[in-house]
């Protein structure tokens, strides 16, 4: 049972565009949510997180909005560039026993010139 | 500093073959852990150790196994690989709290292709 749904599947945007990635989750207990940044033929690193008691967290271009109330958070990437071509997987996870970290089925995301 | 290394990258197998695949990590962390990545399924926790000598199972354990006899290494084998296990398999660490949520670590990937 996937208790992180993503979307979209797949996303191209121009240079300069605003790619938006969308996550919805299900559990209550959820108290950390990383997305994490693939390139191809590299493995996941982590990219921004956010806790719940907040609703915005910006690093850089990278923006992420939260709604407790809707159990939903999204990615915003600023001025996107050609180099922010990557894969965006969101995650979701909860505190104690070992770092259980469930993750979306990714985004792949291409900026076009 | 290494971080996280896999070994091998790239690998074929035939059905009913056998391998393993070696994870090292040299940040001295307690927690380690096997995902496989498959298309549209995103990561998928295979089986995980929260330190030495310790191993547990995670959302998709079938047909694998694990070992973590030094801290900085854990194995995945395949006893008897099958082509539903043909994947992407990656390994990654983390420091170890049961309180503060932390980063996972992960190395570059082994590609598998099972035939």
């Amino acid at each position: 049972q996937q208790q992180v749904k993503q979307s979209p599947q797949s996303l191209i945007v121009q240079k300069g565009g605003i790619p938006i990635i969308n996550c919805a989750y299900e559990n209550t207990a959820f108290d950390y949510f990383p997305w994490y940044q693939q390139f191809p033929g590299k493995g996941p690193a982590l990219l921004i997180a956010i806790r719940p008691d907040v609703s915005e967290k910006k690093e850089g271009r990278f923006t992420i909005s939260f709604n407790k109330s809707a159990k939903q958070f999204s990615l915003h990437i600023m001025d996107s560039q050609p180099g922010d071509s990557a894969t965006y997987f969101c995650a979701a996870s909860m505190e104690g026993g070992y770092q259980k970290v469930t993750f979306g089925t990714g985004t792949k995301l291409q900026v076009i010139p | 500093n290494a971080g996280v290394t896999q070994t091998p990258k790239f690998r074929v197998l035939k059905t009913g073959q056998s391998m393993t695949l070696l994870c090292a990590q040299d940040m001295n962390h307690e927690y380690m852990y096997w995902y496989r990545q498959d298309p549209g399924m995103g990561l998928r926790l295979i089986h995980y150790s929260v330190g030495e000598g310790t191993t547990a199972k995670g959302e998709v354990p079938d047909g694998y196994n694990v070992s973590r006899l030094k801290k900085q290494n854990f194995l995945l084998g395949l006893e008897s690989a099958a082509p539903s296990q043909t994947s992407v398999y990656f390994c990654a660490s983390s420091y170890g709290s049961t309180r503060v949520q932390e980063t996972q670590y992960f190395g570059p990937g082994t590609r598998l292709l099972v035939l």
